[in-house]
């Protein structure tokens, strides 16, 4: 899978919106962009993915730039429950099946009230 | 629906010893995954199973690192001698077959290893 790159960290305040970014500049065109968060003492869970066009959810929206080079995770409205590290990853369609997820050490964001 | 079940949540082991992990994945889910989670770092994928055979296992030290999913349905993690660098949380994902680059993986909340 293509590499991305994160901010290790940000901060937020309590009920403002957060944009998280993420730079992958050598994604191919087959490349989706997924979102996964991970509370503390938590498996990650799924955020959001798209591949060229911005998506939304009842969690966050993704935007995604015109070249594909970067994207965007917003949250709307960042709660205390909001905190946790964020990971960008790119999926291709995969050869044979193989289909896991390659982990960067990802966003940590922290909200304060 | 229940989640992704895993046990124990945690273990603490002397180095050399042996130890196994339990992975019950989401009912119908054919896929299933272990990642392995060092401190501080993003998980890293160990094996991947398509019902009960292996798709990927390219990243699993098979010197002392063993996975089965007999039935194709609960999975086993064993290590066996474990090394003081084993100590992480171990992560059992499970997702639907379907489009690879666009399938959801459900983790279960691990089990911490501590080695000693």
């Amino acid at each position: 899978d293509a590499k991305t790159t994160q901010p290790n960290s940000m901060e937020s305040n309590e009920e403002e919106p957060v944009h998280l970014p993420c730079n992958h500049s050598t994604i191919s065109g087959t490349d989706y962009i997924h979102w996964y968060r991970q509370l503390p003492s938590q498996g990650p869970e799924y955020v959001i993915h798209g591949l060229t066009s911005n998506v939304n959810n009842r969690m966050a929206s993704l935007a995604i730039a015109e070249d594909r080079k970067s994207s965007t995770l917003i949250l709307h409205r960042a709660t205390l429950r909001d905190a946790a590290v964020y990971y960008c990853i790119l999926r291709d369609l995969g050869t044979g099946g193989a289909d896991g997820l390659t982990f960067g050490k990802g966003t940590h964001l922290i909200i304060q009230p | 629906e229940a989640g992704v079940a895993q046990s124990p949540r945690y273990k603490i082991i002397e180095k050399r010893q042996s130890v196994a992990f339990w992975c019950n994945p989401i009912s119908g889910h054919a896929t299933l995954y272990w990642y392995q989670q060092i401190l501080g770092q993003g998980p890293k994928l160990l094996i991947q199973f398509q019902n009960n055979g292996v798709v990927d296992d390219s990243q699993l030290p098979k010197d002392r690192f063993s996975a089965e999913r007999l039935k194709g349905v609960d999975s086993t993690l064993k290590i066996q001698p474990a090394k003081l660098e084993d100590s992480a949380v171990y992560l059992c994902a499970s997702s639907q077959k379907g489009l690879l680059a666009q399938n959801i993986q459900y983790f279960g909340a691990g089990t911490r290893l501590s080695v000693l």
